[in-house]
């Protein structure tokens, strides 16, 4: 049992379409992020929430647009993507942000494949 | 910038056996965390073992332990009586200590438990 749970747990959209990828955590923490997993690449962070204030975005298409409603939730909200966005999207939170004897927590992640 | 570069794509080890994966990382800086996560097949990448390089006692967990060379920027991780639940992509990471929560992971290796 995760305590951070990622809804869907995959997903496949059009170029098109407009979806959102759902992230809740159970643990009580303050701050949460978005990473990207791609094949044979190292995993890249795509933004920080503490105390569901955005404090980073490392040079994320607008594509990818984050809301963060509560320190327990966590939105990426997808559209007009494109083939090479498909990758596994995870969600992790840590207990606090910057300080480093607050490890990671990680969801399962959701598949997203964009036909 | 950071780098972490883990040069075996894969590793495979009979059960029971030892295995070490290897790792090493670029960095100007003097204080930084180096993190062992493993992503099994269920996706969640779960935090291994984690080493501060202040600290020159190599960090140890049940059957896991690093071989952290600060000179040399290698932090190999080494699996003792590897069991069939080892089986995962195992990455290695880097954060530096001077208030960035940015974690820079290297690529993966693969490792798998012959029975």
């Amino acid at each position: 049992e995760t305590g951070v749970t990622q809804t869907p747990r995959h997903l496949v959209m059009g170029m098109t379409n407009k979806k959102s990828l759902k992230c809740e955590q159970h643990l009580g923490h303050n701050a949460m992020y978005w990473y990207k997993q791609s094949a044979k690449k190292p995993l890249e962070l795509m933004f920080v929430y503490n105390f569901k204030e955005q404090t980073e975005n490392n040079s994320v298409p607008s594509r990818f647009s984050p809301e963060c409603p509560n320190s327990s939730h966590l939105f990426l909200h997808l559209h007009t993507l494109q083939p090479e966005d498909s990758a596994l999207y995870l969600c992790a939170s840590s207990q606090e942000y910057r300080q480093n004897n607050s490890p990671l927590h990680f969801g399962n992640g959701t598949r997203l494949t964009v036909t | 910038a950071q780098t972490v570069t883990q040069s075996q794509p894969e590793m495979s080890v009979q059960e029971a056996e030892t295995v070490t994966l290897s790792c090493t990382y670029d960095t100007s800086e003097s204080d930084y965390y180096l993190f062992w996560y493993k992503q099994p097949p269920s996706r969640q990448m779960i935090l291994v073992i984690r080493q501060e390089a202040y600290k020159q006692q190599n960090a140890t967990e049940n059957r896991f332990s690093v071989n952290f060379q600060k000179a040399a920027k290698s932090f190999s991780l080494k699996i003792s009586d590897s069991q069939l639940g080892d089986a995962a992509m195992y990455f290695c990471a880097y954060r530096s200590d001077f208030g960035n929560e940015k974690l820079t992971f290297g690529t993966g290796t693969r490792l798998t438990i012959i029975p």
